[in-house]
């Protein structure tokens, strides 16, 4: 079946403008979480959701920051007034029982 | 503070030798252990997996080895193929589907 899926692959912004990324879960998978990925690192969690309901939301950087799930399957990750540090990649994963499959993530580059 | 690290940046093993990844944590509420394989412009692929009931789980030519009392895991890759080439991350949460905390990665080259 389809895997994790997210769009675009690739964004450039210019500092202070919004971006919106995108991510369209593995069918059926209750939970999506949220990671950012800085250039040499390991994934860093940013939110998680549960269906609809976000419920933890501990690792967003900063209220320029906002992600969305309106119906529980397709999720949303705002970052309004974009700056250098943002610059990252950023990965979405839907976890089916008890494993994160992750999509191949959207590059971020914030000029 | 870094609660799972991965104190080796880089590996260098031989095709069809055994390569050992080492992965340590320090929190001790995590109960469950998980290893991903990641390509470059890819996403992390899920390997391998294993709880804290368990010190060893195998799935072909992957084994996971934990060890709580000494809080450290280990990938074991027997034989090692070029394809096996890739940066490998290891990743801890304090239960099942809760959210995952990665150490900074492993690369691993397999040299034919």
């Amino acid at each position: 079946g389809a895997g994790v899926s997210q769009s675009p692959r690739y964004k450039v912004a210019k500092r202070g403008q919004d971006v919106a990324l995108r991510c369209d879960p593995i069918s059926g998978h209750v939970s999506l979480f949220w990671y950012q990925q800085a250039l040499g690192q390991g994934p860093e969690f940013l939110t998680y959701f549960q269906n609809e309901a976000q419920l933890d939301k501990s690792g967003l950087p900063s209220d320029r920051f906002f992600a969305e799930r309106p119906e529980g399957s397709v999720s949303t990750l705002k970052i309004q007034r974009t700056q250098q540090e943002d610059s990252a990649v950023y990965l979405c994963a839907s976890r089916g029982w008890e494993t994160q499959y992750f999509g191949p993530g959207t590059r971020l580059l914030v000029l | 503070d870094q609660q799972v690290k991965q104190n080796s940046p880089s590996l260098s093993v031989q095709e069809g030798r055994i390569s050992i990844l080492n992965c340590d944590y320090t929190n001790s509420m995590f109960d469950y252990f998980l290893w991903y394989k990641k390509y470059p412009a890819e996403g992390p692929t899920f390997l391998i997996s294993i709880s804290s009931i368990k010190d060893k789980n195998e799935d072909g030519r992957f084994t996971v080895f934990l060890n709580k009392s000494a809080k450290h895991l280990s990938l074991h890759i027997v034989p090692s193929q070029p394809g096996d080439s890739a940066v490998y991350f290891c990743a801890a949460s304090g239960g099942y589907g809760n959210k995952l905390v990665f150490g900074a990665g492993t690369i691993l080259r397999v040299k034919s």
